[in-house]
């Protein structure tokens, strides 16, 4: 199945600041997700990007709070923008490793603390 | 607003026993179920996916489906204290893709 790297694994940020995730995948994946898990509950699907279009964001995600890139087939990153406390959370990168089976796999994750 | 639930923990239950997760969801469009191990600071782990109703076993761990009751559980036996973690349900429904929605997540501690 598809290995995933991401980094950073970890970060401590000040407040009105940015952060960009990166997501590197072994193999060409053709949609990779990104997902928040905030502290002590389960997770949440901010986004899907897909190589060659525009992001699809879930409710109550927005792009101009979570910009995405998708370069390639391997790669996406994920901005968080101008952090508050709030955003405090992991955020997961995920693909999908067997299509019809809806069959996925996760990053090692980034844990975002914002001061 | 589609919908994962799972039974409320913490659970705790002695070494060697048999423990029990329960998930129910809303869309009765959904064809896929899993679970997700997720052991505190890691990512989760895919340990069981079903897609028929019935059961289906792989080493301790048997995953149950009822579609018509729209309710899936895993049942672990032999618990071990290794097992300790937190079990996360998933569900898949379809947009113009698949998507998968996670449940809250049932906490499990295996006593020694």
């Amino acid at each position: 199945s598809a290995v995933i790297s991401q980094k950073p694994s970890r970060d401590i940020c000040q407040r009105g600041t940015s952060l960009t995730i990166q997501c590197q995948v072994d193999s060409q994946v053709t949609m990779m997700f990104w997902y928040r898990q905030q502290p002590g509950q389960s997770l949440t699907l901010i986004a899907t990007a897909n190589q060659g279009s525009e992001a699809t964001y879930e409710s109550g995600f927005v792009i101009d709070k979570f910009p995405i890139s998708r370069p390639n087939l391997t790669f996406s990153t994920l901005t968080v923008s101008n952090m508050s406390p709030e955003d405090s959370s992991i955020y997961l990168c995920s693909v999908l490793i067997t299509p019809g089976q809806a069959l996925y796999t996760f990053g090692s994750g980034t844990r975002l603390t914002v001061v | 607003q589609k919908e994962v639930e799972q039974n409320s923990g913490p659970l705790s239950v002695p070494e060697g026993a048999i423990a029990s997760l329960n998930c129910t969801y809303s869309d009765r469009g959904s064809q896929s179920f899993f679970w997700y191990r997720q052991y505190s600071g890691k990512s989760p782990e895919l340990i069981m996916f079903i897609y028929s109703n019935g059961d289906k076993e792989d080493g301790r761990f048997t995953a149950q489906l009822n579609k018509a009751s729209q309710y899936v559980s895993l049942l672990i036996r032999d618990s071990q204290p290794s097992d300790s973690a937190t079990y996360l349900c998933a569900v898949n429904y379809w947009t113009s893709y698949d998507k998968v929605i996670f449940g809250p997540g049932t906490s499990l501690s295996v006593i020694p």
